[in-house]
């Protein structure tokens, strides 16, 4: 699975929209975009995913560059419960889903 | 997330003890997996069913030793484990394991070795 680039911490002010960017520059065509995140005693929590559109839903932004080696998550209006490390995961669909975490993003909502 | 349920949420236990972490899932997906935790490190995949039936197991130590009765429910059973073992144990499932559909997680079970 293709390796993914995320900065270690971000702030972001409350009410404000979070943008958390990844690099996948090795990524492949049947590889898909996911993000996930976990707030401290927790399990990873299920964001968004994509192939190669923009996505959206109720919780997030997913936009994804023409060239697919970029990826940027959105959160829209940040609150303090949207404290959590993010993590962006490239993965192939064909075989076991395994999914490989990173060192993930450690985002701060601060009010 | 309260499709995925694991149970119990923290177990002490020693290092000559038998326990087993339990795993149900609400989703009505036929995958499910085991993860590992560790403190500073990222998740480890141990074990994946599909159908009731293994398909992967990423060299873990048979001192780890899953069981998957239906695809609702799943167990890892625990024996003569060392302290090295202390970590949050995840379980996860998904709709199939060949799928672009994502896995949802428990909460886990923090696991602690004496």
């Amino acid at each position: 699975d293709a390796k993914t680039t995320q900065p270690p911490s971000m702030d972001c002010a409350e009410g404000r929209a979070a943008n958390l960017p990844c690099n996948h520059s090795t990524i492949s065509g049947n590889e898909y975009v996911y993000w996930y995140r976990q707030i401290h005693s927790q399990g990873p929590q299920y964001i968004i995913h994509g192939l190669k559109n923009n996505e959206t839903n109720e919780m997030a932004s997913l936009i994804i560059t023409e060239d697919r080696k970029s990826s940027t998550l959105i959160l829209p209006h940040a609150t303090l419960r949207d404290t959590a490390v993010y993590y962006c995961i490239v993965k192939i669909i064909q075989g076991a889903q395994k999914l490989v975490f990173g060192q993930g993003t450690r985002l701060t909502i601060n009010p | 997330e309260t499709g995925v349920t694991q149970t119990p949420r923290h177990l002490v236990m020693g290092m000559t003890n038998k326990k087993s972490l339990k795993c149900e899932q609400h989703l009505g997906h036929n995958a499910m997996y085991w993860y590992k935790q560790s403190a500073k490190k990222p998740l480890e995949l141990m074990f994946v069913y599909s159908l009731e039936e293994r398909v992967e197991n990423n060299s873990v130590p048979s001192r780890f030793s899953p069981e998957c009765p239906n695809s609702s429910h799943l167990f890892l059973h625990l024996h003569t484990l060392q302290p090295e073992d202390s970590a949050l144990y995840l379980c996860a499932s998904s709709q199939d394991k060949s799928t672009n559909q994502p896995q949802h997680f428990g909460d886990g079970t923090r696991l602690s070795i004496l």
